[in-house]
């Protein structure tokens, strides 16, 4: 298996542009994490779905921020629009829906915003 | 879910074991202690999970104490390439969500 595959890894946009980041979780695997990394805050999770459902997104920073899976094999991070401190580093993590799994996490998409 | 404390950081000679510790005192009686660890630039990678009895996995070992309150997670064997943020979280059955602390940053000296 591939593992979860994101894109791309890395993204440099200016201020007022829209952004997209994309993410295919593992083959079989029906939960879905967004995570954002940056120094001053850690790892904090955005939201996440189970069955291509948003279950919670009260970790989204705000309404700019946007995600969305059409289905079990692909889902979407948007930000509109971007702006300077959404800069970080943003990871996709699959798992089965069940606690006693592990997360399966991306290589992650590195956002600039200049 | 429970919180953990761990140390920010330590330092382990290669060859040697590490043995990382977490403290999760407030831990209830169904919830599982994760640990995951994170090389620099790559996204965490999961190491191993366990309930109350001590696990083993081709990574790490976990042994957690029998009143649960703290766990050790061993690599019995350090290397360069086990340099890294390890995590210790709690997770209780049934809820999805993992939640990262600040993590024990451990660095394998030649």
């Amino acid at each position: 298996d591939a593992g979860v595959i994101q894109s791309p890894r890395h993204e440099v946009t200016e201020m007022g542009q829209e952004v997209t980041l994309r993410c295919k979780p593992i083959s079989g695997h029906n939960s879905l994490f967004w995570y954002r990394q940056t120094m001053m805050r850690g790892l904090e999770l955005l939201i996440y779905f189970n069955n291509n459902v948003p279950i919670d997104d009260s970790g989204m920073p705000e309404d700019r921020f946007s995600a969305k899976m059409p289905n079990a094999s692909f889902s979407t991070l948007k930000i509109q629009p971007s702006e300077p401190r959404d800069s970080a580093v943003y990871f996709c993590a699959s798992s089965l829906m069940a606690a006693n799994y592990g997360y399966t996490f991306g290589s992650g998409t590195r956002l600039t915003v200049v | 879910d429970a919180k953990t404390t761990q140390p920010p950081s330590m330092d382990c000679a290669e060859g040697r074991a590490a043995n990382l510790p977490c403290n999760h005192s407030t831990i209830s009686g169904n919830e599982y202690v994760y640990w995951y660890r994170q090389i620099h630039s790559q996204g965490p990678q999961y190491i191993i999970h366990g309930l109350k009895n001590n696990e083993t996995n081709e990574m790490a070992s976990l042994i957690i104490t029998e009143d649960r309150k703290s766990s050790t997670l061993i690599l019995p064997h350090a290397t360069l390439r086990d340099t890294a943020v390890y995590y210790c979280i709690v997770r209780g059955f049934g809820n999805e969500k993992l939640t990262f602390g600040t993590g024990t940053r451990l660095t394998i000296i030649p």
